[in-house]
């Protein structure tokens, strides 16, 4: 166990619609990363946030956003969904956000659009 | 830009023997490097990682990698298979500079044969 959890676990959806997938990340990390899993893209890097502030964006289409509350748990929100959206969507942590810091990956969330 | 080519899809030995999963880098700046292993339904753990200290790392479970910079390399390697190190492995490159992207390679998926 990462210590990073996210929710919901598996989500089914039609296209057209919208959804939020959560992350908490580990006690004390300040920065929180957005990965999408897909098997004609494989893993990449979408959106990074450190503090509640965008630090670094990847491959993230202009139909999704991300958050990161004071709390420091954050957000994915994906609208206007398409069947290739459909996933496995990774958030991870670490403790400062500098390119040697670990990253600590959640369990996921699987997202089916149909 | 900062790339990782797994050099292999599949790779296939028997319990016991050793495991070799090859990884070649391309980086601007100095990189970390990493690898996660992904057993299946489950998500991403951090195996080793290297940040310009030594260059054999030692990891979790008996793999340890080497960097190469000559070579532009970073193997895995593990002396003797156990059939829980059956799953699919991830070479991983963060450059330095802004942020903490992750750049992932296309994965191998290790088989481990009785």
């Amino acid at each position: 166990d990462s210590g990073v959890t996210q929710t919901p676990k598996h989500l089914i959806t039609a296209t057209g619609q919208r959804v939020t997938l959560r992350c908490s990340p580990r006690s004390g990390d300040l920065s929180v990363y957005w990965y999408q899993q897909s098997l004609d893209q494989g893993l990449q890097f979408l959106i990074q946030y450190y503090n509640g502030e965008e630090r670094a964006k990847g491959n993230i289409l202009e139909r999704f956003s991300a958050q990161q509350f004071p709390d420091l748990h954050s957000e994915l929100n994906l609208s206007s969904l398409e069947l290739g959206d459909s996933a496995l969507y990774f958030c991870a942590s670490s403790a400062s956000g500098g390119a040697v810091d670990t990253q600590y990956f959640g369990p996921g969330t699987r997202l089916t659009v149909l | 830009a900062q790339s990782v080519t797994q050099l292999d899809s599949h790779v296939s030995v028997s319990e016991g023997t050793p495991v070799l999963l090859r990884c070649n880098y391309s980086s601007s700046y100095s990189p970390s490097l990493f690898w996660y292993v992904q057993h299946p339904n489950k998500g991403l753990q951090l195996l080793l990682k290297y940040t310009s200290a030594a260059t054999l790392v030692k990891g979790i479970n008996g793999f340890e990698a080497e960097f190469k910079k000559s070579e532009t390399s970073f193997h895995l390697t593990k002396p003797s298979a156990h059939m829980s190190d059956a799953a699919e492995y991830f070479c991983v490159v963060s450059e330095r500079g802004g942020g903490n992207k992750l750049t992932f390679g296309t994965g191998t998926q290790l088989k481990v044969e009785l």
